[in-house]
């Protein structure tokens, strides 16, 4: 099993849509939670970092879940700006480990 | 610098070829990380610098690949003996803390390889 793993999509929806994805990784122990955005041949960005109690930043919303052990972003009123591949990305413990990276939602805003 | 600056920005290699790919992190960064994308997939680790140390290089796929930061800034990532599977982005990302706990990265731009 992938340590996280997203549904490759792609969704397509219209603007003002409200959309959301879901991701679950498998480490228990993860620490840290992050989703990233990349844009067709560009780097990923970061979009936000995700906090137990959950957290918003506009139209933005992230979940966490432990118990489930999966993550959440909901987008909603979706912009044509939106466009783009979405990453879940999981810091498995606190100590010198790298990120892992899902394989990444990717989500196209129609007009 | 103001972000993390990658060169070059694309490399054509013949088969067999040596390649060198360079990464220079944000000033004061002291992590540094590649990873290697390939198409339709997510980044995927190869190797991770604490200043001048190498503390993990479980993910670099094979002996061809080797990365080095000498003086704990700029990196390079040398492929040898290029092979058409070695054909993807490679993503050199620093980060503030030593993991990326709590941070995140800043990725650069990277390097688009392909071998022909």
């Amino acid at each position: 099993r992938k340590e996280v793993e997203q549904d490759p999509g792609p969704f397509n929806v219209p603007e003002g849509a409200t959309v959301a994805f879901n991701c679950t990784y498998s480490n228990s122990a993860s620490q840290s939670f992050f989703w990233y955005r990349q844009d067709c041949r560009k780097e990923p960005k970061l979009l936000m970092s995700v906090y137990s109690s959950g957290n918003e930043d506009g139209r933005f919303t992230a979940q966490l879940n432990r118990a489930s052990q999966y993550i959440s972003l909901l987008i909603r009123d979706s912009k044509l700006s939106d466009s783009a591949t979405y990453l879940c990305v999981v810091n498995v413990n606190s100590g010198n480990t790298p990120l892992v990276f899902g394989k990444g939602t990717r989500l196209s805003v129609i007009a | 610098g103001a972000g993390v600056s990658q060169s070059p920005r694309y490399k054509v290699a013949k088969r067999g070829q040596d390649v060198a790919l360079r990464c220079d992190p944000i000033s004061g960064h002291v992590s540094l990380f590649w990873y290697q994308q390939a198409l339709g997939q997510g980044p995927e680790f190869l190797t991770y610098f604490q200043n001048e140390a190498q503390l993990d290089k479980s993910g670099l796929p094979s002996d061809r690949f080797f990365a080095e930061r000498p003086e704990g800034s700029v990196s390079t990532l040398k492929i040898q003996r290029t092979q058409q599977e070695d054909s993807a982005v490679y993503l050199c990302a620093s980060s503030l803390g030593t993991t990326g706990l709590g941070y995140g990265y800043t990725f650069g731009s990277g390097t688009r390889l392909t071998v022909v």
